[in-house]
This record gives C-alpha cells, structure tokens and sequence, in this order.
C-alpha cells in the first residue's frame, strides 16, 4: 500500500471559521509532510513531522496549527483563515533513512481549500 | 532566490519520441535530486531520483542525467506517450537532514498522438 489519503477533498470555509485537514499513511513512514501549492506554482513546504516530533516549521502563521497524533496520522488544524490562503494542501510521508527524512515522499491527492 | 529552475514552462511532443525535461540549481551543498509527475487534481508522484555520487539513473521509460559541474540535471523519457502528458517538478535536497526538499517551478508536458 503505497496511498496517502486525505481528507475532505474541497474545504470552502469563512474567515472566522475552524476546520481540520487530515491525512493518513499505512506504510510505515516516520516522516510527514505539510505543503502548500498555489496554483502554477511548484509545492511550498510548510511542516516537517519527523518521528512524531515537529521538526521544521516554514514560519508558518500561527492561524495554521499541525499535529501529529501518532506515527500514521497528520493533521491540520485551520483558525482564522484569509482568502490568500485558498490553496492546495498537500500531505507526504517519507521512510527517514541513515538519519534522513526526505528521501522519496509520497504525495497525497492534496485538500482544495477555499477561503471566502 | 530560486535554488531549482525549471526554464521551460511547457514542452510538447509528438508520441513516441523524446521528451527532455531540463532543470538547474544553484546550491552546490544539493546532494540528492527527484522528479516528480502531477496530473490535475491529483498530488504530485514520484518519478525517479539520483543521488550526487551518480551521473544516470534509469528507470524503464525514465532516466535522469546529472551533470555536477553545471548543476543541470535533465529527465528523459523514451518513448513519450500521450499519458505522459503532465507538469514535471523537478526537486533537490542536501544532506543537512532537515527533510526539505526545494521544488522547481514545474515544466508542462504535452505529448501529442
């Protein structure tokens, strides 16, 4: 099983709402990933979770806040949001290896949010 | 300060011949490269990678060349076919450990049958 999934698929939320973004790997990895896309832009990494444990942070605004429950399991958790926001966010998980955590990542289908 | 470059946004191919798909960096402290595929509305998917150490890696249809000297590394793919039709990214990483990979900004590729 090779699939990072994530969930919901389309987001629309306001400005003053809270919602969460999920994502979920069953292959063993013990890194994961928060990136963001813009359209025609290349992905932007904005969360390293290595072993459970955050370990970069893209000076993310404080409005994004990621989690990490446990070694399958990676959330995002949306407060406060502005429009410039609306994006795709991409989850990906990788297998650390001799002290690495990049390696090959692997994406999922990524959550299209809409702030309006 | 664009670390990766991908200089062509998009390339068209006819079916069954070459697509070259270009990418630069500037960090020589780069020490492992990754192509990545996306289709719309779906994330990206890993390609093939080359480590420093190597100058081609090959993967069936798929070989990637890098040239250390002139930080370019290129991606070809023979033959080319219509499903092929993607944005290409091209990514770098170092060895510092941090898990960051540096994304290009991507290369449209239209193969035509």
């Amino acid at each position: 099983d090779t699939e990072v999934t994530q969930t919901p698929k389309h987001l629309v939320m306001g400005m003053t709402n809270k919602k969460s973004l999920k994502c979920e790997q069953h292959m063993g990895h013990r890194a994961m990933y928060w990136y963001k896309q813009k359209a025609k832009k290349p992905p932007e990494l904005m969360f390293v979770y290595s072993y459970e444990k955050l370990s970069i942070n893209e000076s993310v605004p404080s409005r994004f806040s990621p989690e990490c429950p446990n070694s399958s399991l990676l959330n995002l958790h949306l407060h406060a949001l502005q429009p410039e926001d609306s994006a795709l966010y991409l989850c990906a998980s990788s297998q650390p290896s001799s002290g690495r955590a990049v390696d090959e990542q692997y994406f999922g289908p990524g959550t299209r949010l809409t702030v309006t | 300060d664009q670390q990766v470059k991908q200089n062509s946004p998009s390339l068209s191919v006819q079916e069954g011949r070459i697509s070259i798909l270009n990418c630069d960096y500037t960090n020589s402290m780069f020490d492992y490269f990754l192509w990545y595929k996306k289709y719309p509305a779906e994330g990206p998917t890993f390609l093939i990678s080359i480590s420093s150490i190597k100058d081609k890696n090959e993967d069936g249809r798929f070989t990637v060349f890098l040239n250390k000297s002139a930080k370019h590394l290129s991606l070809h793919i023979v033959p080319s076919q219509p499903g092929d039709s993607a944005v290409y990214f091209c990514a770098a990483t170092g060895s510092s450990n941090t898990g960051k990979l540096i994304f290009g900004q991507g290369t449209t590729l239209q193969v035509k049958p």
